[in-house]
């Protein structure tokens, strides 16, 4: 079956514009999460959507970042008035449910390069 | 707060040797999970294997094993016959109580032919 998908898979903007990131989970799942990779870094959680609950935003950097689900399926994270340490590649993930023993599936993620 | 280090930036392997990736991490939980994750040039985060805690057997998935210390805090990635496909970036894991994954800085994996 199709995996996670991500797009844009490359998006080059300049500083202070907005962007959006799509990210459109395996069907069914119910968690998804959104991580930040930095050159060289490990991932760094942002935000989780569980169903319909309320999502954890604890990891979101400042409040120039943001994300919905819609419909408990397709994610947008939406970065305003972007940084250039707003670059990174943005790797988005789904689980069957939250719990310590879903694995997580990546999506390819997007590479966001603010010049 | 939990904390996962990945100690080797860069490892080097001949084909068809065999390689050990180290990782340690700090908790105060009592049961958690721990993962490898493979990040090729693709990107694409792929899950190589998984341990739970509470386990005292170490986890293998054909060539891939690990070796679990939970009194060290320690999980190490053992990886036998290196084949070409397996280059990539190597990631440690850890799961907390929010569900959520800590990761390691990654350990980038080179095979020599």
């Amino acid at each position: 079956g199709a995996g996670v998908s991500q797009s844009p898979s490359n998006k080059v903007t300049e500083k202070g514009k907005d962007v959006e990131l799509r990210c459109d989970p395996i069907s069914g799942h119910t968690a998804l999460y959104w991580y930040r990779q930095s050159l060289g870094q490990g991932l760094e959680f942002l935000i989780y959507f569980q169903g319909n609950s309320a999502p954890d935003k604890s990891g979101l950097p400042s409040d120039r970042f943001s994300a919905e689900r819609t419909g408990g399926s397709v994610s947008t994270l939406t970065i305003q008035r972007t940084q250039q340490e707003d670059s990174a590649v943005y790797l988005c993930a789904s689980s069957l449910s939250r719990g310590r023993n879903y694995e997580q599936y990546f999506g390819p993620g997007t590479r966001l390069t603010v010049t | 707060a939990q904390t996962v280090t990945q100690s080797q930036p860069e490892m080097s392997v001949q084909e068809a040797e065999t390689v050990t990736l180290s990782c340690t991490y700090d908790t105060s939980e009592s049961d958690y999970y721990l993962f490898w994750y493979k990040q090729p040039p693709s990107r694409q985060m792929i899950l190589v294997i998984r341990q739970e805690a509470y386990k005292q057997q170490n986890a293998t998935e054909n060539r891939f094993s690990v070796n679990f210390q939970k009194a060290a805090k320690s999980f190490s990635l053992k990886i036998s016959d290196s084949q070409l496909g397996d280059a990539a970036m190597y990631f440690c894991a850890c799961i907390d109580s929010n569900y959520q994954l800590i990761w390691g800085a990654g350990t980038k994996l080179i095979i020599k032919p």
